[in-house]
Protein backbone atom coordinates (compact mmCIF):
# COMPACT_ATOMS: atom_id res chain seq x y z
CA UNK A 1 0.00 0.00 0.00
CA UNK A 2 0.89 3.33 -0.78
CA UNK A 3 2.47 5.48 1.88
CA UNK A 4 3.65 8.83 1.76
CA UNK A 5 5.67 10.73 4.35
CA UNK A 6 7.25 14.32 3.95
CA UNK A 7 9.63 16.20 6.59
CA UNK A 8 9.84 18.63 8.47
CA UNK A 9 5.65 18.34 9.96
CA UNK A 10 6.64 21.96 11.13
CA UNK A 11 9.05 24.62 9.25
CA UNK A 12 9.26 28.11 11.15
CA UNK A 13 11.32 30.35 8.44
CA UNK A 14 12.20 34.00 8.13
CA UNK A 15 10.97 36.18 5.46
CA UNK A 16 13.12 36.45 3.13
CA UNK A 17 14.95 32.94 3.64
CA UNK A 18 14.61 29.61 1.09
CA UNK A 19 14.13 26.26 2.18
CA UNK A 20 12.90 22.57 0.97
CA UNK A 21 10.01 20.35 1.97
CA UNK A 22 10.35 16.86 1.09
CA UNK A 23 8.28 14.20 0.30
CA UNK A 24 9.06 10.50 0.05
CA UNK A 25 6.75 7.60 -1.25
CA UNK A 26 6.77 4.35 -0.39
CA UNK A 27 5.84 2.46 -3.60
CA UNK A 28 5.29 3.06 -7.11
CA UNK A 29 2.73 6.21 -7.94
CA UNK A 30 2.30 7.17 -10.79
CA UNK A 31 1.78 10.88 -10.11
CA UNK A 32 2.56 13.39 -7.50
CA UNK A 33 0.52 16.44 -5.92
CA UNK A 34 1.08 19.19 -4.20
CA UNK A 35 -1.75 20.82 -2.28
CA UNK A 36 -1.78 23.84 0.14
CA UNK A 37 -4.53 24.29 2.84
CA UNK A 38 -4.85 27.57 4.59
CA UNK A 39 -6.31 27.59 8.38
CA UNK A 40 -10.07 26.72 8.42
CA UNK A 41 -9.88 25.90 5.14
CA UNK A 42 -10.26 23.75 2.25
CA UNK A 43 -7.34 22.08 0.03
CA UNK A 44 -5.95 24.17 -3.40
CA UNK A 45 -3.94 22.14 -5.68
CA UNK A 46 -0.62 23.81 -5.98
CA UNK A 47 1.29 21.10 -8.36
CA UNK A 48 0.65 17.91 -10.60
CA UNK A 49 3.90 15.90 -11.66
CA UNK A 50 3.37 13.51 -13.98
CA UNK A 51 6.70 12.29 -14.56
CA UNK A 52 10.38 11.39 -13.65
CA UNK A 53 12.18 14.79 -13.35
CA UNK A 54 9.35 16.92 -13.88
CA UNK A 55 9.33 20.66 -12.08
CA UNK A 56 6.99 23.06 -12.28
CA UNK A 57 7.13 26.96 -10.68
CA UNK A 58 4.64 29.08 -9.59
CA UNK A 59 5.81 32.48 -7.97
CA UNK A 60 7.89 31.62 -5.16
CA UNK A 61 7.54 27.91 -5.29
CA UNK A 62 8.70 24.89 -7.21
CA UNK A 63 8.21 21.64 -7.14
CA UNK A 64 9.79 18.39 -8.42
CA UNK A 65 9.89 15.18 -9.00
CA UNK A 66 12.73 12.07 -8.84
CA UNK A 67 10.73 9.24 -9.56
CA UNK A 68 13.60 7.01 -9.07
CA UNK A 69 14.13 8.13 -5.56
CA UNK A 70 10.71 8.07 -4.77
CA UNK A 71 11.25 12.12 -4.11
CA UNK A 72 9.99 15.27 -4.20
CA UNK A 73 10.39 18.19 -3.12
CA UNK A 74 8.67 21.80 -3.06
CA UNK A 75 11.57 24.25 -2.60
CA UNK A 76 10.30 28.21 -1.38
CA UNK A 77 12.34 31.10 -2.85
CA UNK A 78 12.67 34.35 -0.61
CA UNK A 79 9.60 33.54 1.52
CA UNK A 80 6.90 35.76 2.19
CA UNK A 81 3.87 35.99 5.30
CA UNK A 82 1.78 35.00 2.71
CA UNK A 83 3.09 31.64 2.05
CA UNK A 84 2.39 30.54 5.45
CA UNK A 85 0.09 27.65 5.64
CA UNK A 86 0.62 23.73 5.46
CA UNK A 87 1.31 21.68 2.50
CA UNK A 88 0.36 18.22 1.05
CA UNK A 89 1.73 16.07 -0.76
CA UNK A 90 -0.22 13.00 -2.35
CA UNK A 91 0.64 9.98 -4.34
CA UNK A 92 -1.35 7.95 -6.25
CA UNK A 93 -1.68 4.48 -6.66
CA UNK A 94 -5.37 2.63 -6.95
CA UNK A 95 -6.14 6.29 -4.68
CA UNK A 96 -4.70 9.26 -4.10
CA UNK A 97 -2.96 9.22 -0.03
CA UNK A 98 -1.84 12.08 1.44
CA UNK A 99 1.36 12.66 3.40
CA UNK A 100 1.17 14.09 6.79
CA UNK A 101 1.19 17.61 5.83
CA UNK A 102 4.12 20.37 6.87
CA UNK A 103 3.01 23.30 8.83
CA UNK A 104 4.81 26.39 7.61
CA UNK A 105 5.16 29.42 9.58
CA UNK A 106 6.99 32.52 7.92
CA UNK A 107 7.88 35.05 10.42
CA UNK A 108 8.67 38.55 9.33
CA UNK B 1 -17.53 27.20 -13.02
CA UNK B 2 -18.98 26.54 -9.77
CA UNK B 3 -17.01 24.63 -7.46
CA UNK B 4 -17.52 21.59 -5.50
CA UNK B 5 -20.50 22.12 -2.70
CA UNK B 6 -20.78 20.40 0.28
CA UNK B 7 -23.69 21.01 2.54
CA UNK B 8 -24.52 21.03 5.72
CA UNK B 9 -20.68 23.03 6.63
CA UNK B 10 -21.25 22.57 10.23
CA UNK B 11 -23.16 20.16 12.37
CA UNK B 12 -23.16 19.16 16.24
CA UNK B 13 -24.30 15.56 16.68
CA UNK B 14 -24.43 13.19 20.03
CA UNK B 15 -22.92 10.31 20.36
CA UNK B 16 -25.47 7.20 19.09
CA UNK B 17 -26.63 9.47 16.45
CA UNK B 18 -26.04 9.17 12.56
CA UNK B 19 -25.12 11.63 9.93
CA UNK B 20 -25.71 12.17 6.31
CA UNK B 21 -23.08 14.53 4.38
CA UNK B 22 -23.93 15.68 0.58
CA UNK B 23 -21.59 16.50 -1.96
CA UNK B 24 -22.20 18.06 -5.45
CA UNK B 25 -19.07 17.54 -8.12
CA UNK B 26 -18.32 20.39 -10.69
CA UNK B 27 -20.02 19.74 -13.38
CA UNK B 28 -18.62 16.85 -15.34
CA UNK B 29 -16.93 15.67 -12.92
CA UNK B 30 -18.01 11.96 -12.29
CA UNK B 31 -15.91 10.81 -9.78
CA UNK B 32 -16.14 11.65 -5.93
CA UNK B 33 -13.69 10.71 -3.19
CA UNK B 34 -13.85 11.71 0.51
CA UNK B 35 -11.52 11.99 3.02
CA UNK B 36 -11.49 12.63 6.92
CA UNK B 37 -9.48 15.28 8.49
CA UNK B 38 -8.21 15.30 11.81
CA UNK B 39 -5.27 16.89 13.85
CA UNK B 40 -4.33 13.28 15.23
CA UNK B 41 -4.46 10.96 11.63
CA UNK B 42 -4.26 13.70 8.74
CA UNK B 43 -6.00 13.00 5.73
CA UNK B 44 -7.49 9.89 5.47
CA UNK B 45 -9.18 8.44 2.59
CA UNK B 46 -12.97 7.31 3.28
CA UNK B 47 -14.01 6.10 -0.40
CA UNK B 48 -14.10 6.80 -4.19
CA UNK B 49 -17.10 6.43 -6.26
CA UNK B 50 -17.01 6.63 -10.40
CA UNK B 51 -20.61 6.29 -12.07
CA UNK B 52 -22.66 5.72 -8.55
CA UNK B 53 -20.22 2.22 -8.25
CA UNK B 54 -17.48 2.58 -5.44
CA UNK B 55 -14.00 2.06 -6.98
CA UNK B 56 -12.21 2.17 -3.80
CA UNK B 57 -12.46 2.39 -0.02
CA UNK B 58 -10.18 2.99 2.69
CA UNK B 59 -10.32 1.35 6.33
CA UNK B 60 -12.46 2.37 7.78
CA UNK B 61 -15.80 0.55 10.01
CA UNK B 62 -18.66 -0.44 8.11
CA UNK B 63 -20.40 2.39 10.06
CA UNK B 64 -19.20 5.00 7.56
CA UNK B 65 -20.85 4.08 4.06
CA UNK B 66 -21.35 6.47 1.24
CA UNK B 67 -23.11 6.55 -2.23
CA UNK B 68 -23.15 8.04 -5.85
CA UNK B 69 -26.63 9.05 -7.72
CA UNK B 70 -26.97 8.97 -11.31
CA UNK B 71 -26.53 12.96 -11.41
CA UNK B 72 -23.12 12.11 -9.72
CA UNK B 73 -23.56 13.68 -6.42
CA UNK B 74 -22.97 11.64 -3.32
CA UNK B 75 -23.51 11.53 0.10
CA UNK B 76 -22.00 9.53 2.91
CA UNK B 77 -23.12 8.56 5.83
CA UNK B 78 -21.65 7.65 9.56
CA UNK B 79 -23.95 5.79 11.87
CA UNK B 80 -23.56 5.18 15.48
CA UNK B 81 -21.54 8.44 15.89
CA UNK B 82 -18.68 8.09 18.33
CA UNK B 83 -16.43 10.69 19.85
CA UNK B 84 -13.53 9.87 17.51
CA UNK B 85 -15.71 10.68 14.44
CA UNK B 86 -15.41 14.58 14.83
CA UNK B 87 -13.20 15.30 11.92
CA UNK B 88 -13.75 17.54 8.66
CA UNK B 89 -15.02 15.47 6.14
CA UNK B 90 -13.87 16.48 2.41
CA UNK B 91 -15.30 15.43 -0.65
CA UNK B 92 -13.06 15.97 -3.92
CA UNK B 93 -14.26 15.66 -7.51
CA UNK B 94 -11.96 14.95 -10.34
CA UNK B 95 -12.41 15.27 -13.99
CA UNK B 96 -12.60 12.24 -16.19
CA UNK B 97 -9.28 9.81 -16.13
CA UNK B 98 -7.57 10.59 -19.42
CA UNK B 99 -6.61 13.83 -17.09
CA UNK B 100 -4.14 14.54 -14.18
CA UNK B 101 -6.17 12.94 -11.85
CA UNK B 102 -6.50 16.13 -9.80
CA UNK B 103 -8.75 16.17 -7.13
CA UNK B 104 -10.70 19.40 -6.25
CA UNK B 105 -12.01 19.66 -2.82
CA UNK B 106 -14.99 21.37 -1.30
CA UNK B 107 -15.26 23.69 2.08
CA UNK B 108 -15.80 20.44 3.88
CA UNK B 109 -18.56 19.53 6.47
CA UNK B 110 -16.91 20.22 9.94
CA UNK B 111 -18.83 17.23 12.06
CA UNK B 112 -18.55 17.30 16.18
CA UNK B 113 -19.88 14.70 18.35
CA UNK B 114 -20.52 15.01 21.88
Amino acid sequence: ELKVEQNPLFLSMQEGKNYTIYCNYSTTSDRLYWYRQDPGKSLESLFVLLSNGAVKQEGRLMASLDTKARLSTLHITAAVHDLSATYFCAGRYDKVIFGPGTSLSVIP
Amino acid sequence: KAGVTQTPRYLIKTRGQQVTLSCSPISGHRSVSWYQQTPGQGLQFLFEYFSETQRNKGNFPGRFSGRQFSNSRSEMNVSTLELGDSALYLCASKPPDFGTGELFFGEGSRLTVL
